[in-house]
């Protein structure tokens, strides 16, 4: 079965563009997570999204919107680019179905964002 | 609030040895989970091992098994027989009851395998 894919891999903006990244989720699995990694730090909390309602969000401005589609695959938009958003990008999906602190969330390989 | 802290910046093991991943956590919340993932080069993380905070036995996987210790707040990561290919980053992170989605992780161990 594929995994969790992302795309693009690699994306190069300009300062005060916009990015819509996208995930497929592994097939059955109805949760979408994002999350932001900055070199040299662990990932940090963006969204969730389950059955095509934002479920938690991190501490992220306001710039930083998400939505679902019906077959469960998600984008995650930024507008008005900082340079401060560069950063690794990872799209995460779980099952949705048991107690949440038990789900594991399974990545993709990430969207590497450099804002110029 | 939760917190996860990984002490480690950087390890080195030789090949074949065994190799303990330090991680201590904090939260209120009264059931969590406690997950150990692997981070290459490549960036994909990885998911390697799960502790549930009510598990009476330490959970293993393979070469992987973690050391928990619930009332130290400690969940540390053993690889046995490292082999070169266990190279890279790795982060501990933990889940709580009412964390929608969110996943805590701590700011990771860089670990480096030699022959």
């Amino acid at each position: 079965d594929a995994g969790v894919t992302q795309s693009p891999t690699h994306l190069i903006k300009t300062r005060g563009q916009h990015v819509t990244l996208r995930c497929s989720p592994i097939s059955g699995h109805k949760s979408v997570s994002w999350y932001q990694q900055v070199l040299g730090q662990g990932p940090q909390f963006i969204f969730q999204y389950y059955e095509k309602e934002e479920r938690g969000r991190g501490n992220f401005p306001d710039r930083f919107s998400a939505r679902q589609f019906p077959n469960y695959s998600s984008e995650l938009n930024v507008n008005a680019l900082l340079l401060g958003d560069s950063a690794l990008y990872l799209c995460a999906s779980s099952r949705t179905g048991g107690p949440r602190e038990q789900e594991t969330q399974y990545f993709g390989p990430g969207t590497r964002l450099l804002v110029l | 609030a939760q917190k996860i802290t990984q002490t480690q910046p950087g390890m080195f093991v030789q090949e074949k040895e065994a190799v303990t991943l330090d991680c201590t956590y904090d939260t209120s919340d009264p059931s969590y989970g406690l997950f150990w993932y692997k981070q290459p080069s490549s960036g994909e993380m990885i998911f390697l091992i799960y502790q549930g905070s009510y598990d009476q036995q330490n959970a293993t996987e393979g070469r992987y098994s973690l050391n928990f210790q619930k009332a130290r707040k400690s969940a540390n990561l053993v690889i046995s027989a490292s082999q070169l290919g266990d190279s890279a980053m790795y982060f501990c992170a933990m889940r709580g009851t009412d964390s929608w989605g969110k996943l805590q992780f701590g700011a990771g161990t860089q670990v480096v395998v030699t022959p």
